[in-house]
């Protein structure tokens, strides 16, 4: 199984400032046939489901604010909010669906400083 | 627009079984893979099983291999997952997903929960 590892688990930053959540991959989920990375990135706030932030590691959902950005290849991935807003202060995680089981890192919880 | 709404979670004692379905309308439902994923009290995300658009390929996670079986009907537009031998460690929110072409989840049901306990 692909371990998925995201740092740091927990980040206070200014509103304002940026902030960046990393995820390593225990193999690469770049699928070579069509040079595309299957990792996507999620935002979870409480009570609430998960909602579809990036896919093919660095493509917006639509909807999606443009301060959000994603970034990596192969195994190490980023997801960047460049101006944070108060709306941001959620759970963030990655998910390979490169091979099954479709594994989840274990989230990086985002807060304001 | 697309909803995904699931049912059938509640308080089951070990070992007994359990169904959850997920009811989804606003797009064509057999033209989708649909998947579980579920989320215990307090932790994070934790992906369970898939279903292929027409049924035919099924995948699980070790955790639930050989005890939870994924399902779908085409024509009733509805996902299933029969949760057998249930275990404490089942607990837990369980949402189900549309999976998209590269195997995200992109539109989420609101969740059902799952209390194992006697």
């Amino acid at each position: 199984d692909i371990v998925m590892t995201q740092s740091p688990d927990s980040l206070a930053v200014s509103l304002g400032e940026r902030a960046t959540f990393n995820c390593k991959s225990s193999q690469s989920v770049l699928y070579s046939s069509n040079s595309k990375n299957y990792l996507a990135w999620y935002q979870q706030k409480p009570g609430q489901p998960p909602k579809l932030l990036i896919y093919w590691a660095s493509t917006r959902e639509s909807g999606v604010p443009d301060r959000f950005s994603g970034s990596g290849s192969g195994t190490d991935f980023a997801l960047t909010i460049s101006s944070l807003q108060a709306e941001d202060v959620a759970v963030y995680y990655c998910q390979q669906s490169y091979s099954s089981p479709y594994t989840f890192g274990q989230g990086t919880k985002l807060e304001i400083k | 627009q697309v909803q995904l709404v699931e049912s059938g979670g509640g308080v089951v004692q070990p070992g007994r079984s359990l169904r959850l379905s997920c009811a989804a309308s606003g797009f064509t439902f057999s033209s989708y893979a649909v998947e579980w994923v579920r989320q215990a009290p307090g932790k994070g995300l934790e992906w369970v099983a898939l279903i292929s658009y027409d049924g035919t390929n099924k995948y699980y996670a070790d955790s639930v291999k050989g005890r939870f079986t994924i399902s779908r009907d085409n024509s009733e537009n509805t996902l299933y997952l029969q949760m057998n031998s249930l275990r404490p460690d089942d607990t837990a929110v369980y949402y189900c997903a549309r999976v998209d072409d590269g195997g995200w989840g992109d539109y989420w049901g609101q969740g059902a929960l799952v209390t194992v306990s006697s």
